[in-house]
C-alpha cells in the first residue's frame, strides 16, 4: 500500500456541482494537510489537522469544507466552486506537526468548468 | 514573513552533476528539505538535513548547508533522465516554507 492514498486522481466539475476528494494515510501520522498547487505558484497550504483538530485554515474561501474523521482520513468538500480554483489538490501527512518531513499523495488534479 | 527561494530552471547533460541551490530567510529552522516532483505526481521527499549538520550524503545525492549564508543545495551526481523533475526545497520551523521548484531539464 502506498503512503498517502488519494482519489479520485482527476476531477471535472462545473461552478454549480457538490464533489469531495478523499485522502487516506496508512504511515501512522497524527498531522493531516491540504495543498494548492497552482500553475506558476508556490504550494499554497490550506487546512491542517492534527489529531483530527483544525490547526490551520489559512484564509481559505468557505466553498471548500474540509473534514477530518480520524488521524487516517481527510476529505475536502467542494461545492460552488470557480473556475480559478481548478488546480491539483495535494494532501499530506506527517507524523509529529512541527519536528517530521510530509509526505504526500500523488494529487487530484481539479477542473471546474 | 520567512521566504524560500530558488531559482526556476536548471539544464545539465546526462552524466554530468547537477546543483540546485535554494536560499531562505528563517533564522531558526530546523530541518531543511528537498523534494522532487514528476509530471502528475505529487512531492515525493527525497532528503532532509537537520540544521546543526553542515553536509548528508545519500548515494546520488549530497546535500550542503551553509548556516550562516543560509544557503542549501543538492548535489545530484551522474544525473540521468529520470532524473528530470521538478526540485523543491523547503524549510521548517513552526511551519514549513516550499520554495517555487526548480525545474531540472536533462540534456543528451
Amino acid at each position: 500500500e502506498t503512503g498517502v492514498t488519494q482519489t479520485p486522481r482527476h476531477l471535472v466539475m462545473g461552478m454549480t456541482n457538490k464533489k469531495s476528494l478523499k485522502c487516506e494515510q496508512h504511515l501512522g501520522h497524527n498531522a493531516m494537510y491540504w495543498y494548492k498547487q497552482s500553475a506558476k505558484k508556490p504550494l499554497e497550504l490550506m487546512f491542517v489537522y492534527n489529531f483530527k483538530e483544525q490547526t490551520e485554515n489559512n484564509s481559505v474561501p468557505s466553498r471548500f469544507s474540509p473534514e477530518c474523521p480520524n488521524s487516517s482520513h481527510l476529505f475536502l468538500h467542494l461545492h460552488t466552486l470557480q473556475p480559478e480554483d481548478s488546480a491539483l489538490y495535494l494532501c499530506a501527512s506527517s507524523g509529529d506537526r512541527l519536528k517530521s518531513p510530509l509526505h504526500f499523495g500523488n494529487g487530484t488534479r481539479l477542473t471546474v468548468t | 514573513g520567512e521566504d524560500v527561494e530558488q531559482s526556476l530552471f536548471l539544464s545539465v547533460r546526462e552524466g554530468d552533476s547537477s546543483v540546485i541551490n535554494c536560499t531562505y530567510t528563517d533564522s531558526s529552522s530546523t530541518y531543511l528539505y528537498w523534494y522532487k516532483q514528476e509530471p502528475g505526481a505529487g512531492l515525493q521527499l527525497l532528503t532532509y538535513i537537520f540544521s546543526n549538520m553542515d553536509m548528508k550524503q545519500d548515494q546520488r545525492l549530497t546535500v550542503l548547508l551553509n548556516k550562516k549564508d543560509k544557503h542549501l543545495s543538492l548535489r545530484i551526481a551522474d544525473t540521468q533522465t529520470g532524473d528530470s523533475a521538478i526540485y523543491f526545497c523547503a524549510d521548517s520551523d513552526d511551519k514549513i516554507i516550499f520554495g517555487k521548484g526548480t525545474r531540472l531539464h536533462i540534456l543528451p
